[in-house]
């Protein structure tokens, strides 16, 4: 089946500072979504994002399918956005049914 | 209802028994997934509909595991005599379309084996 890795596993930031997550796959893809996992355990979807670049406040992610990769970026971290960062990335095993499949995880802690 | 419902939140059995978990997805939603999460772990998946039909029920550990969901909207997750190694975060989450697509998880069933 397909192969989803994130780097850093685990990343360590001051308050304020900026980050790229990164998650490479290694079969073609239909989507991909970023997720933050708080830590309470709620996951939340933050971007649908196949291909291009998006963003939500300080939050943006760019995708290159051609490429197999996708980047998250945080700026100007907050202590709020600690916790676990998902990739997940649909894609089409053998018998043409699509598969959502989530890569390791990047877990960060922002410290004040 | 405004998001994915899982009931219950946490549930304690004694190995051996029967367990019935219970996903409701937003209403409208035609694709549902079932994963399971271990501490530590990123999701992983178990099986998913679209409407009614089960599509990929790859992701099943074994025989012990099914999923239901005859009507195209409630779905249940049924493990039979639990084991231990069951022991684990059980995740539903729902989209709006066929594929995938956005999707929108529910808070969980904690699942302890003892």
């Amino acid at each position: 089946g397909i192969q989803v890795e994130q780097s850093p596993p685990d990343l360590i930031l001051q308050e304020g500072a900026n980050s790229t997550l990164r998650c490479n796959f290694s079969d073609s893809v239909n989507n991909l979504q970023w997720f933050h996992q708080n830590p309470w355990g709620q996951l939340i979807n933050l971007f649908y994002i196949p291909s291009g670049t998006k963003q939500n406040g300080r939050l943006s992610a760019t995708t290159v399918a051609t490429e197999r990769y996708s980047l998250l970026y945080i700026s100007s971290s907050q202590t709020t956005d600690s916790g676990v960062y998902f990739c997940a990335v649909e894609s089409r095993p053998s018998g043409g049914y699509q598969k959502v499949t989530f890569g390791t995880g990047t877990k960060l802690q922002v410290i004040p | 209802g405004a998001g994915v419902s899982q009931s219950p939140r946490y549930k304690v059995t004694k190995r051996g028994q029967d367990v019935a978990l219970r996903c409701d997805p937003i209403s409208g939603h035609v694709s549902l997934y079932w994963y399971r999460q271990a501490l530590g772990q990123g999701p992983e998946f178990l099986t998913y509909f679209n409407y009614e039909a089960q599509q990929d029920k790859s992701g099943l550990p074994n025989d012990r595991f099914s999923a239901e969901r005859p009507e195209g909207s409630i779905s249940t997750l049924t493990i039979q005599r639990t084991e231990q190694r069951d022991s684990a975060m059980y995740r539903c989450a729902s989209s709006l379309e066929v594929g995938g697509k956005k999707l929108f998880f529910g808070s969980g069933t904690q699942l302890s084996v003892l």
